[in-house]
C-alpha cells in the first residue's frame, strides 16, 4: 500500500476563521490526491479531486471558494477550510491512489470542529 | 450519478460463522469495487477489491463476488474472529472516476 499521513490530527477553530490542512504520501509520488469529508457515523463523500500542478475538480455542492485545494508537489496537498462555520465541522479525510482513482490509500483524518 | 446502496446497516455473528455484506450499484459503466474496513476512529483501510472483468477474488478469509449483469457485489468473510468487528464500506468507481462509498456495515463479531 501507500503510508498517508494528514496533519493536524485534530483541531478547533473559531467561526469566521481559516483552516488548513495538510495531506502527505510519504512513499508514494502522487499526482491526484483525493479529499474526502465524513459525518459522524456516515459514510465517505468524495469533495473534490486534487491534481499536481493544475486546478482541483469539485464534485457537485462542494464551493469552491470555500474549500481551497492546493497540490503544489507530488508528495503534498492542502485543504484550506476559509471562513469556518459550525456546520463545517467535520472529519476530513484525504487519499491518494497508487493507479488513479484505483487502490486509494487513505491518511489518518482531521477532525474539525468551529465553535 | 452513482448511486451505492449496502446492506445490513448493523451485522451481528458469532466469532467463527460467516459475514457477509451487499451492495448495489447504478452505474453500469462502474468498472472497480473496492471494501474499506474502519474501526472507530481510524482511517479506512482497503481490505480487498475487484474489478469488472473478475467475478471473485479471494484473500485469505475474505472473499468478494460481483455478478455485474445484477450490479451487485459482496464481501464474505469466514471464520470470523473478535477483530474483525469494525465498520465496512463498500464502494463503486464510476465511469467518470469518482469513488462512491455506500452507507457502511457495523459487523459485530460476538466472542
Amino acid at each position: 500500500g501507500a503510508v498517508v499521513s494528514q496533519h493536524p490530527s485534530r483541531v478547533i477553530c473559531k467561526s469566521g476563521t481559516s483552516v488548513k490542512i495538510e495531506c502527505r504520501s510519504l512513499d508514494f509520488q502522487a499526482t491526484t490526491m483525493f479529499w474526502y469529508r465524513q459525518f459522524p457515523k456516515k459514510s465517505l463523500m468524495l469533495m473534490a479531486t486534487s491534481n499536481e500542478g493544475s486546478k482541483a475538480t469539485y464534485e457537485q455542492g462542494v464551493e469552491k471558494d470555500k474549500f481551497l485545494i492546493n497540490h503544489a508537489s507530488l508528495t503534498l496537498s492542502t485543504l484550506t477550510v476559509t471562513s469556518a462555520h459550525p456546520e463545517d465541522s467535520s472529519f476530513y479525510i484525504c487519499s491518494i491512489g497508487l493507479a488513479g482513482p484505483y487502490e486509494q490509500y487513505f491518511g489518518p483524518g482531521t477532525r474539525l470542529t468551529v465553535t | 450519478g452513482e448511486n451505492v446502496e449496502q446492506h445490513p446497516s448493523t451485522l451481528s455473528v458469532q466469532e467463527g460463522d460467516s459475514a457477509v455484506i451487499k451492495c448495489t450499484y447504478s452505474d453500469s459503466a462502474s468498472n472497480y469495487f473496492p471494501w474499506y474496513k474502519q474501526e472507530l476512529g481510524k482511517r479506512p483501510q482497503l481490505i480487498i477489491d475487484i474489478r469488472s472483468n473478475v467475478g471473485e477474488k479471494k484473500d485469505q478469509r475474505i472473499a468478494v463476488t460481483l455478478n455485474k449483469t445484477a450490479k451487485h457485489f459482496s464481501l464474505h468473510i469466514t471464520e470470523t474472529q473478535p477483530e474483525d468487528s469494525a465498520v465496512y464500506f463498500c464502494a463503486a468507481l464510476t465511469g467518470a472516476n469518482n469513488l462512491f462509498f455506500g452507507t457502511g456495515t457495523r459487523l459485530t463479531v460476538i466472542p
